[in-house]
């Protein structure tokens, strides 16, 4: 079966614009999580949806949110990007959540570089 | 906060040679998972370990979780070049977020 989709796989953006990245799970999954992953932080969570309600949340300001749809595709979006948001997003999805060492399946991820 | 610690961060040795990943907490996970991630691709599930002692085997990797649930190591016997790429521990306490270690960039050499 199809694997967790992320687009777009790269791009570019400029200080002060916002960004949209999308994920779409392997079906059947309900759950969905986010991380950034950088060189010097390492893969951090973001947050994770559960059937369209956000269970957990990591320690980002505001400007990261996201939101899940009826279809369990999800959405992150980043406001006013600074240059350190430059990074590797990462999307993985999972039939129950990230808990409980239940197996997660990570895309490829979207890598963002904010010039 | 719960903090995992990898060691060593980087690790460049022979084709052939037998190599120990470690992972640190001075919390306790309810499960521990390991990770490979090649460039340009998302990590890849290797083991879920769960339960404290318990040792796992995939192959030439061994992975045992540490008797209270705080550490785990990876060892890697007769490395190859395919095994090339980071290695990632991530723990989670019950319901709660995964949380990565720093990882482990391994190069091996023919």
């Amino acid at each position: 079966k199809a694997g967790v989709t992320q687009t777009p796989r790269y791009l570019i953006k400029t200080r002060g614009q916002q960004v949209t990245l999308s994920c779409s799970p392997i079906s059947g999954h309900r759950s969905v999580s986010w991380y950034q992953q950088t060189p010097g932080q390492g893969l951090q969570f973001l947050f994770e949806y559960f059937s369209e309600t956000q269970r957990n949340k990591g320690n980002f300001p505001g400007r990261f949110s996201g939101r899940q749809f009826s279809n369990s595709r999800s959405e992150m979006n980043v406001s006013t990007l600074e240059l350190g948001d430059s990074a590797l997003y990462l999307c993985a999805s999972s039939v129950a959540g990230t808990g409980y060492g239940n197996t997660i399946y990570f895309g490829e991820g979207s890598w963002l570089t904010v010039v | 906060t719960q903090l995992l610690e990898q060691s060593p961060q980087f690790l460049s040795i022979q084709e052939g040679e037998n190599l120990t990943v470690y992972c640190n907490s001075s919390s306790v996970f309810s499960s521990l998972q390991w990770y490979r991630q090649e460039p340009g691709e998302g990590p890849v599930l290797l083991v879920t370990v769960v339960t404290g002692g318990e040792v796992k085997k995939l192959k030439r990797l061994t992975f045992q979780f540490g008797d209270a649930r705080k550490d785990s190591s990876l060892h890697i016997t007769a490395a190859q070049p395919g095994d090339t790429g980071l290695y990632l521990c991530a723990g989670t306490e019950g319901a709660q977020k995964l949380v990565f270690g720093q990882g482990t960039r391994l190069t091996i050499n023919p």
